[in-house]
């Protein structure tokens, strides 16, 4: 089974902090990607990639940065963290970009 | 433009049958996905459409019109557990644009 873990659960941070939410998937997938989730916007794409080392904007990328130096390895970074940051995170993994996606437990971040 | 509709809530009885709609406009479709997502829990795939007509996969069946850009969820003999927001998401050139999720509430 393809399985995508993500470094927190929980996270509480103060406005203007740098966060790091790190995703990782064990099936040697290519395709990953940050989504955040809000009610009554459903998921929308942050950033993806499609190879180490490789980035391309989502629908919402601002305030918001990615890396990827390990194809199993994919982190979300918020440079100066804002309220309306406040958000579920979630991660998913594909091995094409038109397969299935794998998403990660996610990340609930509020930042106060 | 990209527009993914489909209803927000719905309310069913357990054992019943209920049909859960996705209509959608993209310039790039390759494909319609499916998702479960309970509360506070990651997406879990159910289906993925590619070409018209009806795909089951035992309580649970997607079918796609192309012409129409429209697709539906049907989930038979309904069970307490299948109470959860279901995600339609469809393909558009190079990424997946989701519906923002109909919320499926069974009663006993």
């Amino acid at each position: 089974d393809v399985k995508v873990t993500q470094s927190s659960r929980y996270l509480v941070k103060r406005t203007g902090e740098k966060v790091f939410l790190e995703c990782v998937q064990d099936m040697d997938h290519e395709n990953m990607f940050w989504y955040r989730q809000d009610p009554g916007l459903g998921l929308r794409l942050i950033y993806f990639s499609y190879d180490v080392k490789m980035k391309e904007k989502g629908d919402i990328p601002e305030g918001y940065s990615v890396s990827r130096e390990k194809k199993e390895r994919f982190s979300l970074i918020l440079e100066s963290a804002s309220t309306n940051q406040t958000s579920m995170y979630l991660c998913a993994s594909s091995q094409n970009r038109e397969e299935t996606q794998y998403f990660g437990p996610g990340t609930r971040l509020l930042v106060l | 433009g990209q527009n993914i509709d489909q209803p927000t809530e719905m309310t069913a009885t357990e054992g019943a049958i209920v049909q859960i709609n996705c209509t959608y406009q993209t310039s790039g479709f390759n494909g319609l996905f499916w998702y479960q997502q309970h509360a506070g829990e990651a997406p879990t795939f159910l289906s993925y459409n590619v070409l018209d007509g009806l795909e089951e996969k035992g309580r649970f069946s997607s079918f796609l019109s192309r012409s129409k850009g429209y697709s539906y969820l049907l989930l038979k003999e309904l069970q307490m557990k299948d109470s959860a927001s279901y995600l339609c998401a469809v393909t558009d050139t190079d990424k997946l644009i989701f519906g923002t999720g109909t919320r499926l509430q069974v009663f006993p």
